[in-house]
């Protein structure tokens, strides 16, 4: 079965700070992708950031990057400069094609 | 494009009423998936069609909760009868396969 855990239900960071969420998940497919997905108090799901677990090359987008590492199948999250409107659920996501699988869920709450 | 559409976004019924929820996928994508998100449960996976067709169901919680997919760009989950507990946030997103799901604002449901 494919499984997608986030360990902490709660984090806290201080604006202009650097946090990482983590994220492991549990795949036999050899093929398959990885997201990261943010629900701010609108509770509208937003894409934050994808990767191909193909691609060694660990994906950025801005004030966000992940740390892949396949082997150890941990996919985290690190925001960089934390500001006020990072505030928000975080979710991992796997898809293996087949089927797509979130995992529980952070609270981030970035602090004044 | 208009991304995902829901409707309603707030439905209030009672108890034993039939609750229809509908949605509009992003014309092109050929996968559709139904969330539930409650604070209990999290997001649950009710159900996601490919291409039309159910794929995996096994998320619906019992016989009172159906979906359709009649064509490419219309689903339909319905609740009947409605109980309180079914109270929650539902979803719908759609995506291509391997690539990421795109959400709709979601539908808040209230069973009194």
């Amino acid at each position: 079965a494919q499984t997608v855990t986030q360990s902490q239900p709660e984090m806290s960071v201080q604006e202009a700070e650097t946090v990482t969420l983590s994220c492991t998940y549990d795949t036999s497919e050899n093929n398959y992708y990885l997201f990261w997905y943010k629900q701010p108090p609108s509770r509208q799901m937003i894409l934050v950031i994808r990767q191909e677990a193909y691609k060694q090359q660990n994906a950025t987008e801005n004030r966000f990057s992940v740390n892949f590492q396949k082997a150890a199948k941990s996919f985290s999250l690190k925001i960089s400069d934390s500001q006020l409107g990072d505030t928000a659920m975080y979710f991992c996501a796997l898809d293996y094609g087949q089927n797509f699988v979130f995992g529980p869920g952070t609270r981030l709450s970035v602090l004044p | 494009d208009a991304g995902v559409i829901q409707s309603p976004r707030h439905e209030v019924t009672e108890m034993g009423q039939e609750v229809t929820l509908r949605c509009k996928p992003i014309s092109g994508h050929n996968s559709l998936f139904w969330y539930r998100q409650t604070m209990m449960r999290g997001l649950e996976l009710l159900i996601y069609f490919n291409n039309n067709v159910p794929i995996d169901d096994s998320g619906m919680p019992e016989d009172r909760f159906s979906a359709k997919m009649p064509n490419a760009s219309f689903s339909t989950l319905k609740i009947q009868p409605s109980e309180p507990r079914d109270s929650a946030v539902y979803f719908c997103a759609s995506s291509l396969a391997f690539y990421e799901q795109y959400f709709g604002p979601g539908t808040r449901l209230t069973v009194t």
